[in-house]
């Protein structure tokens, strides 16, 4: 158990609608990561939020969007879903606010797009 | 600009064998490397990491990884392949700075014949 822990687990909803994906970090730790894994793209790196801002963005679509709260958990809003956005939606934290540093990664959210 | 190049997508090998997974980085400075695991349904686990101490690398579960700057190379190995071994294993590249990235390799799936 990596002690980061991602809510719901499986998510399932039609095209063009709106979800959130909850994350709770590991105990002290500032970062969190989001990242997508799907058969084509692979594992992508979505963006990183530090201590509530914003740090570093990656492939991130326009329709997505993040925020890292006071107390330190985040949510991905993705919205006008896609059937291309069906994936595996991951989240990992880290102590820093670098990326050399070791991630711990939740068990994943599941979302499938009808 | 960094990049990561995870050189086979499929090994295969008998219980009680060597595994070799092999890497190759690129990088403009100095980088942090990381191989992470995941078994089916799960999310990442972090097997070792490089942060340029010593050039080799020792893991959990028996893995190993070399640094080698000459050949731009960080490859995973184990001396005994376990049934347990059988997962997609991730060779990541980062570095430092707070601008750095975070790439992740396109992955490896390791299979254990018996």
């Amino acid at each position: 158990d990596s002690g980061v822990t991602q809510t719901p687990k499986h998510l399932i909803t039609a095209t063009g609608q709106r979800v959130t994906l909850r994350c709770s970090p590991r105990s002290g730790d500032l970062s969190v990561y989001w990242y997508q894994q799907s058969l084509d793209q692979g594992l992508q790196f979505l963006i990183q939020y530090y201590n509530g801002e914003e740090r570093a963005k990656g492939n991130i679509l326009e329709r997505f969007s993040a925020q890292q709260f006071p107390d330190l958990h985040s949510e991905l809003n993705l919205s006008s879903l896609e059937l291309g956005d069906s994936a595996l939606y991951f989240c990992a934290s880290s102590a820093a606010g670098t990326s050399g540093y070791e991630q711990y990664f939740g068990p994943g959210t599941r979302l499938t797009v009808t | 600009a960094q990049s990561v190049t995870q050189l086979d997508s499929h090994v295969s090998v008998s219980e009680g064998t060597p595994v070799l997974l092999r890497c190759n980085y690129s990088s403009s400075y100095s980088p942090s490397l990381f191989w992470y695991v995941q078994h089916p349904n799960k999310g990442l686990q972090l097997l070792l990491k490089y942060t340029s101490a010593a050039t080799l690398v020792k893991g959990i579960n028996g893995f190993e990884a070399e640094f080698k700057k000459s050949e731009t190379s960080f490859h995973l190995t184990k001396p005994s392949a376990h049934m347990s071994d059988a997962a997609e294993y991730f060779c990541v590249v980062s570095g430092y700075s707070s601008a750095s990235k975070i790439i992740f390799g396109s992955g490896t799936r390791l299979s254990i014949r018996p």
